[in-house]
C-alpha cells in the first residue's frame, strides 16, 4: 500500500508570496497533521484534522491555515511568507484523529529568499 | 507544559557496539510514548511505541520500555548496524489527546562505524 505522499518535493520562494502544500493520506485513513520542521530540530505541530474538521492548533501565526477534502487530502497554506518560515514541512496521517499512530510523509522542503 | 527532553548528540559508535539514547518526559497524564527515526533527506518513520506504564515497544531490535516512575523511555539496541545511522526523535502525545499534538524533542543523532 502507497504511504503518505506530498507535493511538491521543494520549493523555492520569495519573502511575502503565499504557498500551498498537499498531502495525501494512507488509504483508509481519515486524519492528517501537519508539522514544520526546521533543521536541527523536531518537528512542531501546526495542525490537525479529522474528517474536515479542525481538532488541533499549534502554537502558529494566523498566516498558517490548512483544510481537508472529502477524499480526505490535505493543503496547508502559508501567506506572507517569511524567511523563517523556511523548513521541511512533514503531513502526517492516522486511522482517526487525536493520539492515535501517525505515519509520516517524505516532506516538502520549503527555501524563503 | 508538556516536553520531551533527549540526550544530546552526535553518538558516535563502532558497529556491534550497544546503545542507548535517554528521552524524559514531563506531562500531565498518561500520555502514550514514540520513537521515530529519520534517514537523511527523509521523513520521519516510526519506529516503536508504548501505550501505558510498563509497556515495552520493540521493532528491527530496537528496545524502549514506558518507565512512568522516572518518566522515561530509553531507546536500545544491543548490537549497531553501519544502516542505524540516523537521527531518531522521542515523541509523546499531547495532553488533551484529543488534539493529535505530537510533541517531540530535539532529535539524537547517530553515527555508526563500520
Amino acid at each position: 500500500d502507497a504511504g503518505v505522499t506530498q507535493s511538491p518535493t521543494h520549493l523555492i520562494k520569495t519573502r511575502g508570496q503565499h504557498v500551498t502544500l498537499r498531502c495525501s493520506p494512507i488509504s483508509g485513513h481519515k486524519s492528517v497533521s501537519w508539522y514544520q520542521q526546521v533543521l536541527g530540530q523536531g518537528p512542531q505541530f501546526i495542525f490537525q484534522y479529522y474528517e474536515k474538521e479542525e481538532r488541533g492548533r499549534g502554537n502558529f501565526p494566523d498566516r498558517f491555515s490548512a483544510r481537508q477534502f472529502p477524499n480526505y487530502s490535505s493543503e496547508l497554506n502559508v501567506n506572507a511568507l517569511l524567511l523563517g518560515d523556511s523548513a521541511l514541512y512533514l503531513c502526517a496521517s492516522s486511522l482517526e484523529g487525536g493520539a492515535q499512530t501517525q505515519y509520516f510523509g517524505p516532506g516538502t522542503r520549503l527555501l524563503v529568499l | 507544559g508538556d516536553s520531551v527532553t533527549q540526550m544530546e548528540g552526535p553518538v558516535t559508535l563502532s558497529e556491534e557496539a550497544c546503545l542507548t539514547i535517554n528521552c524524559t518526559y514531563t506531562a500531565t497524564g498518561y500520555p502514550s510514548l514514540f520513537w521515530y527515526v529519520q534517514y537523511p533527506g527523509e521523513g520521519l518513520q516510526l519506529l516503536l511505541k508504548a501505550t501505558k506504564a510498563d509497556d515495552k515497544g520493540s521493532n528491527k531490535g530496537f528496545e524502549a520500555t514506558y518507565r512512568k516512575e522516572t518518566t522515561s523511555f530509553h531507546l536500545e539496541k544491543g548490537s549497531v548496524q553501519v544502516s542505524d545511522s540516523a537521527v531518531y526523535f522521542c515523541a509523546l502525545s499531547g495532553i488533551p489527546s484529543n488534539t493529535g499534538k505530537l510533541i517531540f524533542g530535539q532529535g539524537t543523532t547517530l553515527q555508526v562505524k563500520p
